[in-house]
């Protein structure tokens, strides 16, 4: 089935050790998003690309970066992780800008130690 | 900036029985698109149903249907014969129609379906 996949479901990191969290569609869409979802709240976005086109939230801490090598691809690189920064991290698509749906993946749970 | 208000943290439904979902959201903008988005427990979110303002007739799929009221700014989600499968978080999610893709969730309601 077409779909959105993250790796890994779950992700264990140091305090301040880089680490990144992979996203990849087969839905051929055009956008890819990454949001922030911390415990019993809304997701909240980071940044999302239109083609290669990079968007990023006006209140996206600097510490969080993204990559989108290839349509099908998207990485969201957290460089230096802290403590707060431990959350469910969704990637989602659509296959264009607005009003388009967004598809979402079964997010990457991150924990910061 | 628009926001979305969903002020029923928690709700409770018995199983075959119906309920509604709350939801109120505040914009400035006459064209938009409304969301409401399931997430069941370590599960994926998943849409539920999407209605476009300028549509005055109200979404329906299947046992799930909105109540849209536009001036009200008001977009509940009516969930009938309700299931045990459909114990989830849910979120109303507002999208303006113009190129903005700033999608605005509101903070959520925790259904529980009790058999």
């Amino acid at each position: 089935d077409a779909m959105v996949i993250q790796n890994p479901r779950y992700q264990v990191t140091q305090f301040g050790k880089p680490v990144t969290l992979s996203c990849s569609q087969t839905l051929n869409h055009n956008v890819m998003y990454w949001y922030q979802q911390k415990s019993s709240q809304a997701p909240k976005l980071l940044f999302h690309y239109y083609d290669k086109d990079f968007n990023n939230e006006a209140d996206t801490p600097d510490n969080f970066q993204s990559r989108r090598p290839n349509t099908s691809f998207c990485f969201l690189d957290i460089r230096s992780p802290g403590l707060g920064d431990a959350a469910m991290y969704l990637c989602a698509t659509s296959r264009d800008r607005a009003p388009e749906t967004q598809y979402f993946g079964p997010g990457t749970r991150l924990l910061v130690l | 900036a628009q926001t979305v208000t969903q002020s029923q943290p928690e709700m409770s439904v018995q199983e075959a029985e119906t309920v509604t979902l709350s939801c109120t959201y505040d914009t400035s903008e006459s064209d938009y698109y409304l969301f409401w988005y399931k997430q069941p427990p370590s599960r994926q979110m998943i849409l539920v149903i999407r209605q476009e303002a300028y549509k005055q007739q109200n979404a329906t799929e299947n046992r799930f249907s909105v109540n849209f009221q536009k001036a009200a700014k008001s977009f509940s989600l009516k969930i009938s014969d309700s299931q045990l499968g459909d114990a989830a978080m849910y979120f109303c999610a507002y999208r303006s129609a113009d190129n903005n893709n700033d999608m605005r969730f509101g903070a959520g309601t925790r259904l529980t379906v009790k058999p």
